[in-house]
């Protein structure tokens, strides 16, 4: 059974530009939700994708937007990056049904650690 | 909004010491709460969880309890080992489908 992956690992941006992050969903899982941990802080929800569509969204702004492929694979898109946008990005993978009750078990990966100069 | 608040850390203890990570949250209605772990190098993992007051959860020695009348779920060990030197966070979820997590509290255990 393959884990949750990540890529890339590392990668450094100046203010402006625009990044793009991408996630492997692990074998079997649905539903794809992002994080934001900035350093010495928990993770923050950006959104949640959950058969190629969004499915939840936390406050971050609209220049933060993603997708979900028919793979269940995601992207996450910053535009327009800021210093703040320095951070280290989670992939999150489960597997959701309609109707049913959330359990909160996901399975991360390693995460994207963002660097905005 | 929902809230999780953690013990500040870093939380350094020796070996076989008794361990208590404390962990309140703020929440409307009946959250499920969660302990995740992040070792070095690693992606977080779940440690435990509860759904429903008074509730434990338990894994891998770990033990935390759903108290709704304090708002609470304190993470429990009775003798770490240093191999246990991770960061640890509390969170919780509701039918929102979004994690709620702590500013997490980073464990050194020192043989």
């Amino acid at each position: 059974e393959t884990g949750v992956t990540q890529s890339p690992t590392h990668l450094i941006k100046t203010r402006g530009q625009q990044v793009t992050l991408r996630c492997s969903s692990q074998s079997g899982h649905n539903t794809v939700s992002w994080y934001q941990q900035a350093l010495g802080q928990g993770p923050q929800f950006i959104f949640q994708y959950y058969r190629e569509e969004e499915n939840g969204r936390g406050n971050f702004p609209p220049r933060f937007s993603g997708l979900q492929f028919p793979n269940y694979s995601s992207e996450l898109n910053v535009n327009a990056l800021e210093l703040d946008d320095s951070a280290l990005y989670l992939c999150a993978s489960s597997l959701e049904a309609s109707g049913r009750s959330y359990t909160g078990e996901l399975f991360f990966g390693e995460g994207s650690r963002l660097t905005v100069l | 909004g929902d809230s999780v608040t953690q013990m500040e850390g870093p939380v350094t203890l020796s070996e076989e010491a008794f361990l208590t990570i404390n962990c309140t949250y703020t929440a409307t209605g009946y959250p499920s709460l969660f302990w995740y772990v992040q070792y070095p190098g690693e992606g977080l993992q779940l440690l435990l969880k509860a759904t429903k007051a008074d509730d434990k959860g338990s894994n891998k020695g770990f033990e935390a309890t759903y108290r709704k009348e304090t708002t609470s779920f304190h993470l429990e060990k009775g003798s770490v080992q240093v191999s246990d030197s991770a960061v640890y966070f509390c969170a919780l979820v509701k039918a929102a489908q979004k994690l709620v997590f702590g500013q997490g509290t980073r464990l050194t255990i020192n043989p």
